[in-house]
């Protein structure tokens, strides 16, 4: 079966700290994976998007890796922010199809 | 308007009624999706709209009946719901199957539904 965690489901850091936020999946036949953030009652927004035959994407403070033999990848942030408190999902999407299947989540709280 | 924009953002209906959800997205995108997001639920998969045509339907059952018709505009037909379909519904949309294309997603501000 093919499933997408997100350990852990909360966490809260001070602000200025560097932090890594982890995706694992079970299926290596992946097509793209992709980091999005959600703040409460609103739609998704993209962060970053990996393709299967990149190892990592950058984005300003925010840096996504890619490890297809591990199942893994990581959100890495730099110097959080109050501002970057949000819920952070990872979605991989798998070649076989359009299907895709979302992790549950990290709930991240950056305290002033 | 860019984007992907959802109608109404909030919708609160009746076991009985029947109502719609509308998406429209403005990034001249080929495929469309719907997703359900319940508390404390991964987000699922609903229906897949790839160039007008559904290629997608994760055993959703029959009171959801989605529309495509044409590559801009999603619909999601509701009718006889249960109080545990209450949810944030959320269309997305990406550009697939052409050169350069990535396949990623953006997604809509949702639709939060209630039924009681």
């Amino acid at each position: 079966k093919q499933e997408v965690t997100q350990i852990p489901a909360a966490l809260s850091v001070p602000e200025g700290e560097n932090l890594v936020l982890n995706c694992s999946f079970t299926d290596s036949a992946i097509y793209n994976l992709q980091w999005f953030r959600q703040d409460p009652g609103k739609g998704l927004t993209s962060l970053l998007l990996i393709q299967s035959s990149q190892r990592e994407q950058t984005s300003g403070r925010l840096n996504a890796s890619l490890d297809k033999s591990s199942g893994r990848s990581t959100l890495y942030i730099a110097a959080s922010q109050p501002g970057d408190s949000a819920t952070y999902l990872c979605a991989v999407r798998y070649s076989s199809a359009s299907k895709i299947i979302f992790g549950s989540g990290t709930r991240l709280s950056i305290r002033p | 308007e860019t984007g992907v924009t959802q109608t109404p953002r909030h919708l609160v209906m009746g076991m009985t009624n029947k109502k719609s959800l509308k998406c429209e997205q403005h990034l001249g995108h080929n495929a469309m999706y719907w997703y359900k997001q319940s508390a404390k639920k991964p987000l699922e998969l609903m229906f897949v709209y790839n160039f007008k045509e559904q290629t997608e339907n994760n055993s959703v059952p029959s009171r959801f009946s989605p529309e495509c018709p044409n590559s801009s505009h999603l619909f999601l037909h509701l009718h006889t719901l249960q109080p545990e379909d209450s949810a944030l519904y959320l269309c997305a949309s990406s550009q697939e199957g052409t050169s350069g294309s990535r396949g990623e997603q953006y997604f809509g501000p949702g639709t939060r539904l209630t039924v009681t």
